[in-house]
């Protein structure tokens, strides 16, 4: 079965500094995705950053980066210039290839509170 | 925009009672998802569905069903509701692609 592990209950960080958010993860499969979600506080889940597991490049989405180590099945996040509005709770969360059928499902790690310090 | 609506932000429901959880999504997407969330369990996925009248259990199952009559609908059901159910409900949708895309969420409480 995959497993998603994040280590990090809670986090914090000044504004305008770089954080990281580590994850990682347990699966047989060769061919999957995986994502970095964010939910502020009482507000909806959103996609913040996702890497293909056959794209050895990592993501990135304006602050947002990942470092993808696929051998070591590890996927951190890392968030540069942190803003207020960053705070929120972050999960990472993984899905394998194909997206049909049975297989389907996304995993989630229990994810990582980020606080955001004037 | 991807539109997933879930039918109630708050729920407050009492024990023994039949309580069903409306989802909607509106780009005619094949898979659909209903996830529990709890803190520091993360989110844990309870039934999910790949296409109409289809269904696949999750790692939760126990004390809940679903139901998918037509594609842009799944339902979460919960025959007779007990305090231990008592979380955030979390549906979300799916084309055959990558990006799985939410609904606000319904906290249910069961008193």
């Amino acid at each position: 079965a995959q497993t998603v592990t994040q280590s990090q209950p809670e986090m914090s960080v000044q504004e305008a500094e770089t954080v990281t958010l580590s994850c990682t993860y347990d699966t047989s499969e060769s061919d999957y995705y995986l994502f970095w979600y964010k939910q502020p506080p009482s507000r909806q889940m959103i996609l913040v950053i996702r890497q293909e597991a056959y794209k050895q490049q990592n993501a990135t989405e304006n602050r947002f980066s990942v470092n993808f180590q696929k051998a070591a099945k590890s996927f951190s996040l890392k968030i540069s210039d942190s803003q207020l509005g960053d705070a929120a709770m972050y999960f990472c969360a993984y899905r394998i290839v194909p997206f049909t059928g049975g297989g389907n499902k996304l995993t989630f790690g229990t994810g990582t509170q980020l606080k955001v310090e004037l | 925009d991807v539109k997933v609506t879930q039918s109630s932000r708050y729920l407050v429901k009492r024990t023994g009672e039949k309580v069903f959880l409306e989802c909607v999504q509106d780009m005619d997407h094949e898979n659909m998802f209903w996830y529990r969330q709890d803190p520091g369990l993360g989110l844990r996925l309870i039934y999910f569905s790949y296409d109409v009248k289809m269904k696949e259990k999750g790692d939760i199952p126990e004390g809940y069903s679903v139901s998918r009559e037509k594609k842009e609908r799944f339902s979460l059901i919960l025959e007779s509701a007990s305090t231990n159910q008592t979380s955030m409900y979390l549906c979300a949708s799916s084309r055959r692609h990558p990006g799985v895309y939410f609904g606000p969420g319904t906290r249910l409480t069961v008193t």
